[in-house]
């Protein structure tokens, strides 16, 4: 069945530097992907819907600088947080959808800014 | 979307039925009932969905009433790797462009 594959799982950083999320379609073709957030003992907060050859869009609240959402391929979808800071640290998880399934998520990559 | 409300936790021994509620009173007629649930520091899995009639699939049976406004997830038999928070949406399914909006869910506790 369609899989969606996030790495890094696990990164740990220093705040002020950047960070890149990819998320990988496999065995299937997503045009769009979405990302989520979720802080702990809270529910998945979408981010933003990331769209193949276009912009991405940012749901209310979600700064787009410091969220850079790159949809390069049909396959691959990466999430790079820019001047990291310890309130980011959170858990970012991806999802997308091929045509007649439901919406599948990935693992999820947990974010450490020191 | 319609909104949707759950109980906050359950509990339930293993190898019984765990019924999981969840109320969409506002719910449109083109919205599907969604489940996923979300095991600890992992993605959400999908469950099973449906729009008015009865589903059954490997992992869960669900259950929809006749005017749409409720629905109940059904593990025949649950086992401790179901504890899990459960999610209920609902949503048209408008093709692979179609997000989900995650409520708070309901924490299952499977206990020996």
């Amino acid at each position: 069945g369609a899989v969606v594959s996030q790495h890094p799982s696990w990164v740990i950083c220093k705040s002020g530097t950047s960070v890149k999320i990819e998320c990988r379609s496999l065995d299937f073709q997503a045009t769009t992907m979405f990302w989520y957030r979720q802080f702990p003992k809270q529910s998945l907060m979408l981010m933003a819907t990331s769209n193949e050859g276009s912009k991405a869009t940012y749901e209310q609240g979600v700064e787009k600088d410091k969220f850079l959402i790159n949809h390069a391929s049909l396959t691959l979808s990466t999430l790079t947080v820019t001047s990291a800071h310890p309130e980011d640290s959170s858990f970012y998880i991806c999802s997308a959808r091929d045509l007649g399934a439901p919406l599948i998520f990935g693992p999820g990559t947990r974010l450490t800014v020191l | 979307d319609a909104k949707t409300t759950q109980p906050p936790s359950m509990d339930c021994a293993e190898g019984r039925a765990a019924n999981l509620p969840c109320n969409h009173s506002t719910i449109s007629g083109n919205e599907y009932v969604y489940w996923y649930r979300q095991i600890h520091s992992q993605g959400p899995q999908y469950i099973i969905h449906g729009l008015k009639n009865n589903e059954t699939n490997e992992m869960a049976s669900l259950i929809i009433t006749e005017d749409r406004k409720s629905s109940t997830l059904i593990l025949p038999h649950a086992t401790l790797r179901d504890t899990a928070v459960y999610y209920c949406i609902v949503r048209p399914d408008t093709g692979t462009a179609s997000k989900l909006t995650f409520g708070t869910g309901t924490r299952l506790q499977v206990t020996l």
